[in-house]
Formats: structure tokens, C-alpha cells, sequence
């Protein structure tokens, strides 16, 4: 199983909203809701911050929300905050009834 | 508080073995699914594999890369999950995390895994 695509890096001022995509196949994001993102910051262990492609857990800003058109996720944060700097992994279900991991994006805040 | 850790990790050496815990608290364990997820030093995550709650027969799947060699398993009645690692590779250094996506969705702190000689 492939890892999923997603860009090494994106960045953006604070206030502003970025996207940031995780790109699978027919056997992963497109057949599955079952997309999570997390987030992690350096020497922390990673944080949940969106499950089933668009649920956000209590504790979670409503500033990050989630998407998915074909085979394609989205994790979209709003009103940037210094904060929000760090690393975000998407993670699908498979067909092989397995999980995958993209490779990671590191968000950088102006 | 709704935690998970870890605990087992060490040093091992190529071809040995090693058996990781991952304790539950603050939830209802023995209806989650744990998720074993590891991360190489300045890597990114990659799923190691799961376990399933009863109501699903505890069935378990595995990554390629370790099928074979780990075993993923459970005990409710201690809400505690174990991963048994078998003829490792060095390739299986990493920092190893026990995870859920329910009740909000919980990691715990990660143990250290090291496979050197």
C-alpha cells in the first residue's frame, strides 16, 4: 500500500486560511469517509484533529475543518495562528482492510 | 483524563525480540480499536497495525513491512493492548505509539524502539 501524497510544505500569514490536500487512490480516500488528519509539533506526539473526513473532536478549533472530493482529502485551517505551526499527516482506510499514512506537510506561519 | 502509554521500549539487537504495552485510562477500552503507529527518527508516521474490539472478534491487519513478525493483541479485563515484535530489523528503530480515534480521538507519549547491534 502507497503512502498518500501530500505536500511537503505549505505556509501562510497569520489570519489567513490554508488548504492543505492528501491525494489517494480508488482503493483508499475515494471509496472510504474514513480520512483522519493529525497534527504534530516538534518532540510531541501527534494530536487527532479530524476523523471520518469532516468530524472535529470537542477539544479542536472549529478554525480546522475537513473535505473530500474523489480521490482527494482536504484539511482547510482558518484564521492562521502562530500555533498552528507544525506537521499534519492525513491517514486513510484501505480495501486490504489496512490504514496508510501520507508523507506529511509542514506548515510554516509567516 | 482519557490517556494511553506506552512502555516496553529499549534496545534490542538485530534478530531479537521485544513486547511493547499500551495501558488505557479515562475511557472504555474494550470497545476501541487500537492503532500501532511508529516514527524513524526525522520521518514521518507510518501504520504499524490494529486490533479490533470484540464485537468485531478482535481482528487485527498489519503493514506489509511487518506482517509476519509482529503480533498485535489485547487484554480487556487489564484495558491494555500489547505489540510483540519478533526478528527485528534495524529498520524497525522508530518511536512506537499506541492510538485510537475514538473518544476524541487519543496518542500516547510514544516509547523508544532502538534495533542496533
Amino acid at each position: 500500500q502507497s503512502a498518500l501524497t501530500q505536500p511537503a510544505s505549505v505556509s501562510g500569514s497569520p489570519g489567513q486560511s490554508i488548504t492543505i490536500s492528501c491525494t489517494g487512490t480508488s482503493s483508499d480516500v475515494g471509496v472510504y469517509n474514513y480520512v483522519s488528519w493529525h497534527q504534530q509539533h516538534p518532540g510531541k506526539a501527534p494530536k487527532l484533529m479530524i476523523y471520518d473526513v469532516r468530524n472535529r473532536p470537542s477539544r479542536v478549533s472549529n478554525r480546522f475543518s475537513g473535505s473530500k472530493s474523489g480521490n482527494t482529502a482536504s484539511l482547510i485551517i482558518s484564521g492562521l495562528q502562530a500555533e498552528d505551526e507544525a506537521d499534519y499527516y492525513c491517514s486513510s482506510y484501505t480495501s486490504s482492510s489496512t490504514w496508510v499514512f501520507g508523507g506529511g506537510t509542514k506548515l510554516t506561519v509567516l | 483524563e482519557v490517556q494511553l502509554v506506552e512502555s516496553g521500549g529499549g534496545l534490542v539487537q538485530p534478530g531479537g525480540s521485544l513486547k511493547l504495552s499500551c495501558a488505557a485510562s479515562g475511557f472504555t477500552f474494550s470497545g476501541s480499536a487500537i492503532h500501532w503507529v511508529r516514527q524513524a527518527s526525522g520521518k514521518g508516521l507510518e501504520w504499524v497495525g490494529h486490533i479490533r474490539s470484540k464485537v468485531h472478534t478482535y481482528a487485527t491487519a498489519y503493514a506489509a513491512s511487518v506482517k509476519g513478525r509482529f503480533t498485535i493483541s489485547r487484554d480487556d479485563s487489564k484495558n491494555t493492548a500489547y505489540l510483540q515484535m519478533n526478528s527485528l530489523k534495524t529498520e524497525d528503530t522508530a518511536v512506537y505509539y499506541c492510538q485510537t480515534i475514538d473518544y476524541g480521538g487519543v496518542w500516547g507519549q510514544g516509547t523508544l524502539v532502538t534495533v542496533s547491534s
